[in-house]
């Protein structure tokens, strides 16, 4: 019930595409989910994040979407650049210290 | 400013060594953790501390790991003695927020270990 399932594993997309990537969880008392980017030989950073009081939130083209029924929250990057390869996290809180990891998605964005 | 500073950056040591890992968190944050990032395991939290003080230790794999943060701008992950299956990269993180509030982490680059 802690855990957060994301998906997919990998994702390779050409610049400009909108690569998604996806989030589940089955404890309903999360209330915060981040995502944080990582890029190779580098820490995790903060990269959006979205309480469930809201359905969606966009921080310049990086969106997240919220599906609060359906306990599932969704990254979207619009027109992606080579620059947005990275390993992508999603969290989970349960508005305390402890993060519940997603396992990671690899995406790579072709030139 | 600095943001979370580790060291070493990268580690190999034989089975059997000590191994001390160390963090410097950004000033004024209050909240400390060690995280360790396998490929098969993914993030997984091993000790939390607020305000120098070990809040939750229960991810801390078993006795040979240890940590301590003597003061609020300093902490280190003892693992001693070393097995090959404690390679892995070990992240130190700090937030400004602790107890039920939730804050951003901020991570440092973390110190890749190799265990031979």
């Amino acid at each position: 019930q802690q855990q957060v399932k994301q998906s997919p594993q990998s994702l390779i997309v050409q610049k400009g595409g909108i690569p998604i990537i996806n989030c589940a969880y089955e404890n309903t008392a999360f209330d915060y989910f981040p995502w944080y980017q990582q890029f190779p030989g580098k820490g995790p950073a903060l990269l959006i994040a979205i309480r469930p009081d809201v359905s969606e939130k966009k921080e310049g083209r990086f969106t997240i979407s919220f599906n609060k029924s359906a306990k599932q929250f969704s990254l979207h990057i619009m027109d992606s650049q080579p620059g947005d390869s990275a390993t992508y996290f999603c969290a989970a809180s349960l508005g305390t210290y402890k993060y519940i990891f997603g396992t990671g998605t690899r995406l790579k964005v072709l030139a | 400013d600095a943001g979370v500073i580790q060291s070493p950056r990268h580690e190999v040591t034989e089975m059997g060594q000590e191994v001390t890992l160390r963090c410097k968190p950004i000033s004024g944050h209050n909240s400390l953790f060690w995280y360790r990032q396998t490929m098969m395991r993914g993030l997984e939290l091993l000790i939390y501390f607020n305000n120098n003080v070990p809040i939750d230790d229960s991810g801390m794999p078993e006795d040979r790991f240890s940590a301590k943060m003597p003061n609020a701008s300093f902490s280190t992950l003892k693992i001693q003695p070393s097995e090959p299956r404690d390679s892995a990269v070990y992240f130190c993180a700090s937030s400004p927020a602790g107890g039920t509030n939730t804050g951003e982490l901020f991570f440092g680059e973390g110190s890749r270990l190799t265990v031979l």
